[in-house]
């Protein structure tokens, strides 16, 4: 059974920083592309960055992000830990919301529980 | 980036009437590859999303066979064939074909 568990969201100041963590479970982690999803407080879904897998793609850089968070969020991961990050810096208060990790990028097929940021002073 | 756009934004249905989401892109959702990378997410009160249709058309194992996904190029649909309870929430339309990845509004389908 896959299973993405989220971890490391709580309150930040702005400007602060923030690493997400999700470990993944019940398939071959490294052979997929991951993602990072947001939802703000009653809002829609945004989608925030990607990262490939460790074998090569024809179509994906190593990894992308949305035009919100390039430049203060980076996406890394660890294959032999099963692990997915985000490491979340110049938070601000639009960054507020519920993060989710999921498996793929084109096609999200499974989704974690979520993480809680919430950035306030 | 690619604007999908769904419409309507709320929906109320009488349980066992067929209900229909639609969602508009503002390019071609064709990739390269010849597949069409448009899923349906549906976001029950208080979860986590889940997909039900990706690719346009394909159902996800455990979805209920009420649920039909049509259309192509930039114009797509959702259909729940006969309502039930269970199907209340939020139901996404979302883009994979071209960076950054976009999501439609939201449609909220509620019990009349």
């Amino acid at each position: 059974e896959v299973q993405l568990l989220e971890s490391g969201g709580g309150l930040v100041q702005p400007g602060g920083s923030l690493r997400l963590s999700c470990a993944a479970s019940g398939f071959t982690f490294s052979s997929y592309v991951m993602s990072w999803v947001r939802q703000a407080p009653g809002e829609g879904l945004e989608w925030v960055s990607a990262i490939r897998g460790s074998g090569g793609s024809t179509y994906y850089a190593d990894s992308y992000y949305a035009d919100s968070v390039k430049g203060r969020f980076t996406i890394s991961r660890d294959n032999s830990k099963n692990t997915l990050y985000l490491q979340m810096n110049s938070l601000r208060a639009e960054d507020t919301a519920v993060y989710y990790c999921a498996r793929g990028a084109r096609e999200l097929h499974y989704w974690g529980q979520g993480a809680l940021v919430t950035v306030s002073s | 980036d690619v604007v999908m756009t769904q419409s309507p934004l709320s929906l109320p249905v009488t349980l066992g009437q067929p209900a229909s989401i639609s969602c508009r892109s503002s390019q071609s959702l064709v990739y390269s590859d010849g597949n069409t990378y448009l899923n349906w997410f549906q976001q029950r009160p208080g979860q986590s999303p889940r997909r039900l249709i990706y690719k346009v058309s394909n159902r996800d194992s455990g979805v209920p066979d009420r649920f039909s996904g049509s259309g192509s190029g930039t114009d797509f649909t959702l259909k729940i064939s006969r309502v039930e309870a269970e199907d209340v929430g939020v139901y996404y339309c979302m883009q994979g074909t071209h960076w950054s990845l976009t999501f439609g509004g939201g449609t909220k389908v509620e019990i009349k």
